[in-house]
């Protein structure tokens, strides 16, 4: 079965120093991996994924197949990173629509001033 | 112009009662995706749209819980019989295609006394 675990209800950190949100997952195809951030009352949002190779808002994210981890990193936390953030894995083969997502419980990040 | 619209915001029923949730998806989009998020939980896939008909509806967690939409724009998730179990935000997501990124709404909050 699917499954993506993250195993940090709450992260903090100060402003300024580096951060990392893990992610693990489980799946025995090939997979795709999101990570989507909800700010403070606002809707849930596209982050980044890992077939873009892309660097958002300086956070990226890199697919490590032998440990089946997806870990989201910044090097300098800011203020207005503060948010939740869900690790998900597109669910069923390639080609499978990729709004069925397998969502991790998230984690939810503080950085302080 | 406005993102994908949910409604009610928030809905309070009493057990056994019916209950209508609303998505008006971003226009031209064609998949449409519902989501339940249960307190301190990841989003669970619960359907998904293309067009007017469901291609994929394996997240229902029984047969109380029905969604149509019939001209392939705006949906409505109906729960009969409610319980207090179904108590939860229920989010919609639209898509402009199959693999598109998701756009979210800010969910219905459903609360069954």
């Amino acid at each position: 079965a699917q499954r993506v675990t993250q195993p940090e209800k709450l992260l903090s950190v100060f402003k300024g120093a580096p951060v990392e949100l893990k992610c693990n997952y489980s799946y025995s195809g090939s997979p795709e991996l999101f990570w989507y951030v909800q700010y403070s009352r606002q809707r849930l949002q596209l982050l980044l994924r890992h077939i873009s190779r892309e660097s958002i808002k300086g956070f990226t994210a890199d697919l490590n197949k032998g440990e089946t981890s997806f870990h989201l990193k910044k090097p300098f936390a800011q203020e207005e990173d503060s948010a939740m953030y869900y690790c998900a894995l597109l669910s069923g083969a390639g080609g499978t629509s990729y709004g069925k997502l397998t969502f991790g419980q998230g984690t939810i990040l503080t950085v302080h001033p | 112009g406005a993102g994908v619209s949910q409604t009610p915001s928030n809905k309070v029923t009493e057990k056994g009662k019916y209950v209508e949730l609303r998505c008006d998806p971003i226009s031209g989009h064609t998949a449409l995706y519902w989501y339940r998020q249960s307190l301190g939980q990841g989003p669970e896939f619960l359907i998904y749209f293309q067009g007017t008909g469901a291609a994929d509806d394996s997240g229902l967690p029984n047969d109380r819980f029905f969604a149509v939409r019939p001209e392939g724009s705006v949906s409505t998730l109906k729960i009969q019989r409610t319980e207090r179990g179904d108590s939860a935000v229920y989010l919609c997501a639209s898509s402009l295609r199959d693999n598109s990124p998701l756009h979210f709404g800010n969910g219905t909050r459903l609360t069954v006394t």
